[in-house]
């Protein structure tokens, strides 16, 4: 098992364009994540999702849409980049919402300039 | 809305040393989580703590859970070089949310 894959792991975008970061995981996980992280912060949410079809706003979903249309995949969206949206991004999956643990893929670095 | 903080936010220790972080949530959780994240790596989960009073070992790690079930801490016995990283709880009430962490440095 690969476990939780993103790419890409590093990317510059400069200030109003867009990308998608990709996430896919292959441990047949309900739950998926997305999460910034910030330097020598903790990680907020930005969208997360219980299932193919559904997905849901966390802490910091502005500027960000996301998509979820197998159980595999939850691509994130960044639309019209700006220097605020400079972070580490972790995708991660879990087999469920209660006492499962998270698995995080090894990040996107991308810098907004 | 739901809060998660920790302290310290930094440590530094000599090898050999003891180390503790504290993790205090506003609301009460029905579980936390610890993770832990090496210098530019992901986090990685290291145990769960679901009942009040919970204490859990991993050799070196002991983890607690107040019987309040608001806070937890984790304590690190003779610190070494390989416990480098940032340590992060997580507190489950309606959402799980991140501690803002502890980067703990040891020296050798």
């Amino acid at each position: 098992n690969a476990g939780v894959t993103q790419t890409p792991k590093f990317r510059i975008l400069k200030i109003g364009q867009s990308m998608t970061l990709q996430c896919t995981q292959d441990m047949n996980h309900n739950y998926m994540y997305w999460y910034r992280q910030d330097p020598g912060m903790g990680l907020k949410l930005i969208y997360y999702s219980v299932g193919a079809g559904i997905t849901d706003k966390g802490e910091v979903p502005n500027g960000y849409n996301v998509s979820r249309s197998t159980t595999e995949d939850f691509p994130l969206r960044l639309e019209l980049a700006a220097p605020s949206q400079t972070s580490v991004y972790f995708c991660a999956s879990s087999f469920d919402r209660g006492d499962s643990p998270l698995h995080f893929g090894n990040g996107t670095r991308l810098t907004v300039t | 809305g739901q809060q998660v903080m920790q302290i310290p936010q930094y440590q530094h220790v000599q090898e050999g040393e003891d180390f503790t972080t504290y993790c205090n949530s506003s609301t009460t959780l029905s579980n936390i989580q610890w993770y832990k994240q090496r210098p530019g790596g992901h986090p990685v989960f290291l145990i769960q703590l679901v009942k009040s009073g919970e204490v859990k070992k991993q050799k070196r790690l002991t983890f607690q859970f107040g019987e309040a079930k608001k806070n937890s801490s984790l304590h690190i016995t003779a610190t070494q070089t390989t416990d480098v990283g940032t340590y992060f709880c997580a507190g489950r009430s309606d959402k799980l949310i991140f501690g803002t962490g502890t980067r703990l440095q040891v020296f050798p």
